[in-house]
């Protein structure tokens, strides 16, 4: 198993440009998420996935997009790239929610945007 | 709103030595903690996960403990090596946002040979 996956590793964009991070799990994960990480503040949610056909928002959506049209992927899209989302980008998925012991988070190697 | 709080942010120990990495946690009505290891340039690796129901969790010369109902969290590395240089993140997994995780923003552990 691959576990989970993104595309690309490295991106360096022009203000206004537009572009799609991909994310891969090959582990039937109902749930998965997109996180950024900035220096000094630990990852926060973008968004965030319960199924395949289903979004939500989650703290800091604004300037983002997503869409989950198969189970397997989730596509985070920056219409409009601006200086303040570079950052890392990282996908995770797990189990479906509950009390139960599979709901540990697996993260992808993330992706470095640069937004010039 | 729930807040994560790692202490220390920077950590410098000669190599053998047994150390503690802290978490805090506001509200305790959380699923679960994870303790994550961070490379550099890298992407975030799952040490240990404690259920909300736990008190502890060990792995190798890892163990953390958990108590819900003060709000903290501690890892502990016994025996530290260089190879453990690198960045702790603490997480908590909350009910709302599709059981999104609460990040701490880390403790920077460099072990020294």
């Amino acid at each position: 198993n691959a576990g989970v996956t993104q595309t690309p590793k490295f991106r360096v964009l022009k203000t206004g440009q537009s572009m799609t991070l991909l994310c891969a799990q090959d582990m039937n994960h109902e749930y998965m998420y997109w996180y950024r990480q900035d220096p000094g503040m630990g990852l926060r949610l973008i968004h965030y996935s319960v199924g395949e056909g289903t979004t939500a928002k989650g703290e800091v959506p604004d300037g983002y997009n997503v869409s989950r049209l198969k189970k397997q992927n989730f596509l985070l899209g920056l219409e409009s790239a601006a200086p303040s989302q570079t950052s890392v980008y990282f996908c995770a998925s797990s189990y479906t929610t509950g009390r139960s012991s599979y709901n540990e988070q697996f993260f992808g190697p993330g992706t470095r945007l640069t937004v010039l | 709103k729930q807040e994560v709080t790692q202490i220390p942010a920077a950590l410098s120990v000669p190599e053998g030595e047994n150390l503690v990495l802290n978490c805090s946690f506001t509200d305790s009505a959380i699923y679960n903690l994870q303790w994550f290891r961070q490379d550099p340039g890298k992407g975030l690796t799952s040490l240990l996960l404690i259920q909300s129901s736990q008190r502890e969790q060990t792995s190798g010369r890892l163990n953390a403990s958990l108590d819900k109902s003060s709000g903290r969290s501690t890892l502990y590395i016994a025996a530290s090596q260089p190879g453990d240089s690198a960045t702790y993140l603490c997480a908590v997994r909350q009910m709302e946002y599709g059981n999104k995780l609460v990040f701490g923003a880390g403790t920077i552990l460099r072990v020294k040979s």
